[in-house]
């Protein structure tokens, strides 16, 4: 299984760049690279998926370095609202659904 | 389509009661997935369906737990004779595996959270 390693909490401050770091020394050349989004008493929301380089999307990019074996979620001009824990998974959406693993997350707490 | 439903929302029992929750995915969506949250820990898979058929289980699902999907489309989780240590949230989720607009994603939704006393 592909476990994936992030930063148990980070704090920014509104208009910052968040940067978030996961790491996966063992993805499988299957699995993609997913971020969720979890507000309290609400089940997660997807923010991104990719596979390799960089997908941007309209809330966030991810970073994919050649050897896959981490990534970054970058939130751009954060605000308040993005205080939530976010979560990075990693494995082959198109086959085991077991072997998608959420983590404990990473709390990001905005400030104004 | 107003996304995922779960009921109930809230749910307390005693202990060595059965429940019952439900869980109602987007209505085009094949695959649905059952999750349990505890606090400050990500979801942990406990099985998932494609269509009617419940293709994995967790080893997390003992055999108190049970999850149907009649008819692929809304589903059940029931759990027998619950614990204590059975207090979570029960998280459900959809998603559409042939659909490249939506990148495999999973919908979720708002959680059946569960308190065993």
């Amino acid at each position: 299984l592909a476990k994936t390693t992030q930063p148990i909490s980070m704090d920014s401050y509104e208009g910052q760049e968040v940067n978030i770091t996961c790491s996966h020394n063992n993805i499988a050349t299957n699995d993609y690279i997913t971020w969720y989004q979890q507000f309290p008493s609400q089940g997660p929301r997807f923010i991104i998926q990719g596979y390799k380089t960089k997908v941007t999307n309209e809330v966030a990019s991810l970073f994919i370095p050649a050897d896959r074996k981490s990534s970054t979620l970058s939130l751009p001009r954060v605000s308040l609202s993005d205080t939530a824990v976010y979560y990075c998974l990693v494995g082959d959406p198109y086959s085991s659904a077991s072997k998608i693993i959420f983590g404990s997350g990473t709390r990001l707490s905005i400030r104004p | 389509d107003t996304g995922v439903s779960q009921d109930p929302r809230h749910k307390i029992t005693k202990r060595g009661q059965n429940v019952t929750f439900r869980c109602d995915p987007i209505s085009e969506h094949n695959r649905l997935y059952w999750y349990r949250q505890t606090l400050g820990q990500g979801p942990e898979f406990l099985t998932y369906f494609q269509n009617e058929a419940q293709l994995e289980k967790s080893r997390l699902l003992s055999d108190r737990f049970s999850a149907e999907r009649p008819k692929g489309s809304f589903s059940t989780l029931e759990i027998q004779r619950t614990e204590q240590g059975d207090s979570a949230m029960y998280l459900c989720a959809s998603s559409s595996l042939f659909s490249d607009d939506l990148d495999n994603e999973q919908f979720f939704g708002p959680g059946t959270r569960l308190t065993v006393l």
